[in-house]
């Protein structure tokens, strides 16, 4: 079964730090989102891509987080300086352009910001 | 503003006692309703797709169906490894992304 990957899947690090998260695509999907999940919020988009494009990043504070597709096998999400607030869930899903299509998730990254 | 709304939050069953899970939704155009399944510590898991009023879906214990308003996932005869968070997600017409609701966690007791 082909999966979407996620690198790390824990992350510990002190406020201000950069953190970089990465994932690797089912490979042929087009469309590639990030999710940030909290036991308050559930699941909340932050940004997504189709053909590396970004499409939407209204879900992201600008200020800290960018989201990059460097190549269709590669999709980023930094957080520079890194707060507290953003301990959390990382998911990224991928999928194909079309209703029919469902969103395939990695198993995430686990983000803490002390 | 486009809206989910799962309940219950938490769900406790014994083995073999169905139930069903409710899921509204108050979007502007509905594209399609999805299922999902969280287990801890991993990602959702794609269960059924919804596209229209009237339409139901079947997998194993598990029976999803869809009216204009809301979506219910029916569990008969629920077993412990059907222990998990379930989460609806709605696509809206004109955008590829997903909005999820809150999601239920349902134990199921040996």
């Amino acid at each position: 079964d082909a999966r979407v990957t996620q690198t790390p899947r824990h992350k510990v690090t002190e406020m201000g730090q950069e953190v970089t998260m990465r994932c690797q695509p089912i490979l042929g999907h087009n469309t590639v989102f990030w999710y940030r999940q909290t036991m308050m919020q559930g699941l909340e988009l932050l940004a997504y891509f189709r053909n590396r494009a970004p499409l939407d990043d209204s879900g992201m504070p600008k200020d800290r987080f960018s989201a990059e597709m460097p190549d269709a096998t590669l999709a980023t999400l930094k957080i520079q300086p890194s707060e507290p607030r953003d301990s959390a869930v990382y998911f990224c899903a991928s999928g194909f352009r079309s209703r029919d299509s469902p969103l395939h998730f990695g198993n995430g990254t686990r983000l803490t910001v002390t | 503003e486009d809206q989910v709304t799962q309940s219950p939050e938490a769900l406790r069953l014994q083995e073999g006692e169905s139930s069903s899970l409710n899921c509204s939704y108050t979007v502007s155009g509905l594209r399609g309703l999805f299922w999902y399944r969280q287990d801890p510590g991993k990602g959702p898991e794609f269960l059924f797709t919804l596209y229209s009023a009237g339409e139901e879906k079947e997998k194993e214990r598990l029976k999803a169906t869809l009216t204009k308003k809301e979506s219910f996932l029916h569990i008969t005869a629920p077993k412990p490894e059907d222990s998990a968070t379930y989460l609806c997600a709605v696509r809206i017409q004109g955008a590829q992304k997903l909005v999820f609701g809150q999601g239920t966690r349902l134990t199921i007791n040996p």
